[in-house]
C-alpha cells in the first residue's frame, strides 16, 4: 500500500486565494482525519469523517475552512479566502484498520504572502 | 476535551545512552497512547503505540510505560543513534473516540 498520499506538497499563494489541498487516504477504511501544524499551536485536529461522513469539525477554525469526503478515496480540504496566518503543514491522516491507529501523509505546507 | 502535556520540549544525549520523554494527560478515559516520529519534511510515524490495559510495551530499543492512575506515560529509547534524532510526539485517545490529542513535541538530538 502506498500510504497516505497528499498533494500538492507545497504552496504559494497569495492572500485573497482559494486554496484545494487533496488527500487519498489508505485504501479499505472510510475515517479520515485533517490536521494542521504550525510552531505556536502543534498538532491540531480540524475535522474527521467516518464513512465520508463529518464526524466532527470543532476544530476548523472558521467559515473560511471547508472539507469534503465525496467518495473513500479522496478528501478535500478548501481554504477560501486564504490568510497568511493559514500559513501551516496541513495533513492527512487514516488508519489502514478498524482498530488501527493513524497513519499520516507527508503533509502540503501551505504558505499564504 | 482531552489534554496532553508532554517534557521536555528538547532534548540532547550522546550516542549510545539512553533518552526519556514524559507525557501526561487529563481524561481518565483514555485508552490509547501512540507515539510518533516526525523527521524533518515528513509526517509523524508510529513507532510504539500501548493501550490502557497494558503497563509496558517493548519493541527493540523502544518501550513505553503507562501508569493510568497517576496518568502518566513515558516513551524510552535506549542505546540512542544519530538517526534516532528526530521530533517525538505523544498522544491520547479518549474513550470511544478516533481523534488523536497530541503532546507538544520533543526535539530529541543524539550528538554522535
Amino acid at each position: 500500500d502506498a500510504g497516505v498520499i497528499q498533494s500538492p506538497r507545497h504552496e504559494v499563494t497569495e492572500m485573497g486565494q482559494e486554496v484545494t489541498l487533496r488527500c487519498k487516504p489508505i485504501s479499505g477504511h472510510n475515517s479520515l482525519f485533517w490536521y494542521r501544524q504550525t510552531m505556536m499551536r502543534g498538532l491540531e485536529l480540524l475535522i474527521y469523517f467516518n464513512n465520508n461522513v463529518p464526524i466532527d469539525d470543532s476544530g476548523m477554525p472558521e467559515d473560511r475552512f471547508s472539507a469534503k469526503m465525496p467518495n473513500a478515496s479522496f478528501s478535500t480540504l478548501k481554504i477560501q479566502p486564504s490568510e497568511p496566518r493559514d500559513s501551516a503543514v496541513y495533513f492527512c491522516a487514516s488508519p489502514d484498520g478498524e482498530h488501527s491507529p493513524l497513519h499520516f501523509g507527508n503533509g502540503t505546507r501551505l504558505t499564504v504572502t | 476535551g482531552e489534554n496532553v502535556e508532554q517534557h521536555p520540549s528538547t532534548l540532547s544525549v550522546q550516542e549510545g545512552d539512553s533518552a526519556v520523554i514524559k507525557c501526561t494527560y487529563s481524561d481518565s478515559a483514555s485508552n490509547y497512547f501512540p507515539w510518533y516520529k516526525q523527521e524533518l519534511g515528513k509526517g509523524p510515524q508510529l513507532i510504539i503505540d500501548i493501550r490502557s490495559n497494558v503497563g509496558e510495551k517493548k519493541d527493540q530499543r523502544i518501550a513505553v510505560t503507562l501508569n493510568k492512575t497517576a496518568k502518566h506515560f513515558s516513551l524510552h529509547i535506549t542505546e540512542t543513534q544519530p538517526e534516532d534524532s528526530a521530533v517525538y510526539f505523544c498522544a491520547a485517545v479518549s474513550g470511544s473516540a478516533r481523534q488523536l490529542t497530541f503532546g507538544s513535541g520533543t526535539q530529541l538530538t543524539v550528538l554522535p
